[in-house]
């Protein structure tokens, strides 16, 4: 079955640390690739995405994400953590092709410790 | 609009009334999409409607709710008899998905509707 997995539903960082959350796909082709980010209380907000080229995509708020065709991955990256990157993070994919619907992952809230 | 519209932002509604939620969704886009948000959890998918293709509906959770998109653009998420489970923030979305191109999916404000 089609799927998106975000493995880990809770993750704790040091301020100033690395950060890299998980995402694996379940499909037959490649689909279009998305990091969506929701701080407390906020809206959901387009970090970056990934549709063809270059697998190594740069978004906003210094994050970074990885296609990785031979994992089904799409991690997201970041060297260093600020404080306020403290927020629930979702990965989502859409089948190329024909127009298909946009599926979430359950999530990974990224708790950051000062 | 610029963006993804979504009225009222806030509702509060009695048990067992009916309420109506409203999309304007970015012009031009094809698909438009419905979630649900409960406090702290994430997002439950509702209903897609694509271009003019039957919605998919797989995720409205009982009959109570049902969803219309008129003309290719706005939309309505219905809630008859309304019960304090159904408290949460209701998102939508809209993109441009299929032949004519593809986009991100952009989201609304959502509206946080409480149950009492």
């Amino acid at each position: 079955a089609q799927s998106v997995t975000q493995p880990d539903i809770h993750i704790t960082v040091s301020e100033g640390a690395s950060l890299e959350l998980r995402c694996n796909y379940s499909y037959g082709a490649t689909p279009y690739l998305f990091w969506y980010v929701q701080s407390p209380g906020q809206g959901l907000q387009l970090l970056l995405k990934y549709f063809s080229g270059d697998t190594l995509v740069q978004g906003i708020k210094g994050f970074e994400a990885e296609f990785k065709r031979s994992q089904s991955s799409f991690n997201l990256r970041k060297p260093s953590v600020h404080w306020s990157d403290a927020a629930e993070y979702f990965c989502a994919v859409v089948p190329t092709g024909t127009a298909s619907k946009l599926t979430f992952g359950t999530g990974t809230r990224l708790q950051v410790t000062l | 609009g610029a963006g993804v519209s979504q009225s009222p932002s806030n509702k509060v509604t009695e048990k067992g009334k009916d309420v109506e939620l409203r999309c304007d969704p970015i012009s031009g886009h094809t698909a438009l999409y419905w979630y649900r948000q409960s406090l702290g959890q994430g997002l439950e998918f509702l209903i897609y409607f694509q271009g003019n293709s039957a919605p998919d509906k797989s995720g409205l959770p009982s009959d109570r709710f049902s969803a219309e998109r008129t003309g290719g653009s706005v939309s309505t998420l219905t809630i008859q008899r309304t019960q304090q489970e159904d408290s949460a923030v209701y998102l939508c979305a809209s993109s441009l998905s299929g032949q004519g191109g593809w986009t991100e999916a952009f989201f609304g404000q959502g509206t946080r509707l409480t149950v009492v």
